[in-house]
């Protein structure tokens, strides 16, 4: 069974500070998505990695993948208090199905 | 451009009524699929689809139905609802190849009493 999970689960840190969220998952994959969601809101799509070794960058985040270990990491560079929401990873299974199993999320609070 | 559509937003039913949750998609995606989000367990599959008359389980199946006769439909029906099934719900479709990129919907928020 695979399980995907998200340390910390819970973030408080503060304006301009910098931190790094970790995505650990427990059997093969050959893609990791991140999403973020806004309190009462859906789902937004903010990186898609493909391989190993794949970055992407979006203004203050970063997110990377290391298929090797099962890891990928969000880098958040220079928090603001618009950052703050509940981050998703997420991972494929079954090919090309598109079937996605979901961590349990990082609540991210920034505060001024 | 809709995109993808979720009815209703918001229901509150009784324990053992049927209950159908609507989705309804515009981009001609191959793929579609229910999760429920609760606190402490992100987001968990239910069902998905992938083409018109393909379905298949997900991780939380039990007390749960689907269809889809028609590519942009995906409904889930509830047949017996149960408190443990108070959640919000969410569709989400992909298109065929492409990043596999799951689309949302506004999630539907279920009650049951």
């Amino acid at each position: 069974e695979l399980k995907v999970e998200q340390n910390p689960l819970f973030l408080s840190m503060q304006e301009g500070k910098n931190y790094t969220i970790y995505c650990n998952y427990s059997t093969t994959s050959d893609r990791l998505y991140w999403y973020r969601q806004d309190p009462g809101k859906s789902l937004e799509s903010l990186f898609v990695l493909l391989s190993n070794g794949a970055v992407k960058q979006e203004g203050r985040l970063m997110a990377s993948l290391d298929t090797k270990a099962r890891l990928s990491t969000l880098h958040i560079t220079a928090a603001v208090h618009d950052l703050s929401a509940t981050y998703f990873c997420a991972v494929r299974i079954g090919g090309a199905t598109n079937k996605l199993i979901f961590g349990t999320g990082t609540l991210l609070a920034v505060q001024p | 451009d809709a995109g993808i559509t979720q009815s209703p937003r918001y229901k509150i039913t009784e324990t053992g009524r049927q209950v159908t949750l609507m989705c309804h998609q515009t981009w001609s995606h191959s793929y579609m699929f229910w999760y429920r989000q609760d606190l402490g367990h992100g987001l968990r599959l239910i069902y998905y689809s992938a083409a018109a008359d393909i379905t298949d389980k997900g991780e939380v199946p039990d007390g749960y139905v689907v269809s889809r006769s028609k590519t942009e439909n995906f409904p889930l029906t509830l047949e017996s609802a149960t408190r443990s099934q108070t959640s919000v719900y969410f569709c989400a479709s992909s298109e065929l190849g492409g990043s596999g990129e799951l689309f949302f919907g506004e999630g539907s928020r279920l009650t049951v009493l």
